[in-house]
């Protein structure tokens, strides 16, 4: 079956834009991750959905980042006014239930502010 | 709170050479550990699974045991091949919802 999607596979942007990322993830995963990776390091936490709301989002940043998940499916990760220091490659994930289980990766953004 | 300590890379082997990469972990609880591969080009990918203290997780000839004693869930194989050349990431997910990552460890595999 189909896994873990996600668009665009490639954003570049300018600083102090607006940009959004999605996620599909698979199909009756009701857990949903949202990651960062930069170069040379291990994915950092962002967010965690459980259906439609945030179970967690105490890996976000700073309020310049928001994510919904309205219809318990796609997610869309929002980064307003976005900087320099946001580069990098966003990882999606899913999983059956959460905690424990297994994460099903997508192929990730990989976003370029200018 | 919880953390995932693994070796750095790179760590370069020749063809059919053993590997071992340690992981440690701190956590409060009784987490499941897991180790991910990355490949070139690729998404990140489950590699084995260990749930509780004494299991032992494999898969293409890798192998990890939980260790609860030394809080250790090392990553072994006895003969490594070029196609195994990618990252691997060793993940502790626990009561916390909050799956931790260690840094990754390059592996790269000579011919």
């Amino acid at each position: 079956g189909a896994g873990v999607s996600q668009t665009p596979s490639n954003k570049v942007t300018e600083k102090g834009k607006y940009v959004e990322l999605r996620c599909d993830p698979i199909s009756g995963h009701t857990a949903l991750y949202w990651y960062r990776q930069s170069l040379g390091q291990g994915p950092e936490f962002l967010i965690y959905f459980q259906g439609t709301g945030a179970a967690d989002d105490s890996g976000l940043p700073n309020d310049r980042f928001f994510a919904v998940r309205p219809e318990g499916s796609v997610s869309t990760l929002k980064i307003q006014r976005t900087e320099r220091g946001d580069s990098a490659v966003y990882l999606c994930a899913s999983s059956l239930a959460g905690a424990g289980e297994t994460q099903y990766f997508g192929p990730g953004t990989r976003l370029l502010v200018l | 709170g919880d953390s995932v300590t693994q070796m750095e890379g790179p760590v370069t082997l020749s063809e059919e050479a053993c590997l071992t990469i340690n992981c440690t972990y701190t956590a409060t609880g009784y987490p499941s550990l897991f180790w991910y591969v990355q490949y070139p080009g690729e998404g990140l990918q489950l590699l084995l699974k260990a749930t509780k203290a004494d299991d032992k997780g494999s898969n293409k000839g890798f192998e990890a045991t939980y260790r609860k004693e030394t809080t250790s869930f090392h990553l072994e194989k006895g003969s490594v091949q070029v196609s195994d050349s990618a990252v691997y990431f060793c993940v502790l997910s626990g009561g916390s919802y909050i799956p931790t990552f260690g840094r990754g460890t390059s592996l790269i595999v000579h011919p």
